[in-house]
């Protein structure tokens, strides 16, 4: 079946280091996808996006690379900080319409001050 | 904008009772979905609907009945609540296809 998933559960960084979080994918007909951040106790809060016709985009101190030869994709946070602690999902479409999300068990970021 | 909103926030019910979560939306979404959410697992989707009065299965449907009879609404129904069904329940809309899903705040249930 479909599935997305991450490869660490819990990440821990410094305060002001670089995080990155990676995430592995089996559909190959997925060409959306997109990184969630969850606090605790919230609904999942959109982070960026990429098509499968980019291999990067950027936002602001986050960067998501995608690399569909190998059917991978990464957040990288910039400067990390204590806001950053969440709970991040990558998901990617599926579906006739490709408008259903498979989502990624979680891993777990915290930011150590 | 209030966005994406929930009631109630938690439940607690008894095997085999009934209820409705209410999800409703003021973006204007054609597309609205709902997640369930567990311990140590990413959001599985239960149904979701494409237009007012239209409703699809998800991955884990089984258990639960949507409608939706006004666009700005989507209800998840169970009709007689097991214990599997303790969960996280999560809304979420998007204006189109392949689009952002925006989510509700959850709501939390316990079916002893």
């Amino acid at each position: 079946g479909e599935s997305v998933g991450l490869h660490l559960p819990t990440l821990s960084v410094q305060e002001g280091d670089n995080s990155i979080i990676n995430c592995a994918y089996s559909n190959s007909a997925s060409d959306y996808f997109i990184w969630y951040k969850q606090e605790s106790g919230k609904g999942p809060q959109f982070i960026i996006d990429i098509r499968s016709n980019m291999d990067k985009r950027q936002g602001q101190r986050v960067t998501v690379l995608l690399n569909k030869t190998v059917k991978h994709l990464s957040l990288q946070i910039a400067a990390t900080q204590p806001g950053d602690s969440a709970v991040y999902f990558c998901a990617g479409t599926w579906g006739e319409y490709g408008n259903k999300l498979v989502f990624g068990a979680g891993t777990i970021l915290r930011v150590k001050s | 904008n209030a966005g994406v909103t929930q009631t109630p926030k938690f439940r607690v019910l008894k095997t085999g009772q009934s209820m409705t979560l209410l999800c409703a939306q003021d973006m204007n979404h054609e597309y609205m979905y709902w997640y369930r959410q567990d311990p140590g697992m990413g959001l599985r989707l239960i149904h979701y609907s494409v237009g007012e009065g239209t409703t699809a299965k998800g991955e884990v449907p089984d258990g639960y009945n949507v409608s939706r009879l006004k666009k700005q609404n989507f209800l998840l129904g169970l009709e007689s609540a097991a214990p599997s069904q303790t969960s996280v329940y999560f809304c979420a809309s998007s204006p189109l296809i392949e689009d952002t899903q925006y989510f509700g705040p959850g709501t939390r249930l316990t079916v002893l």
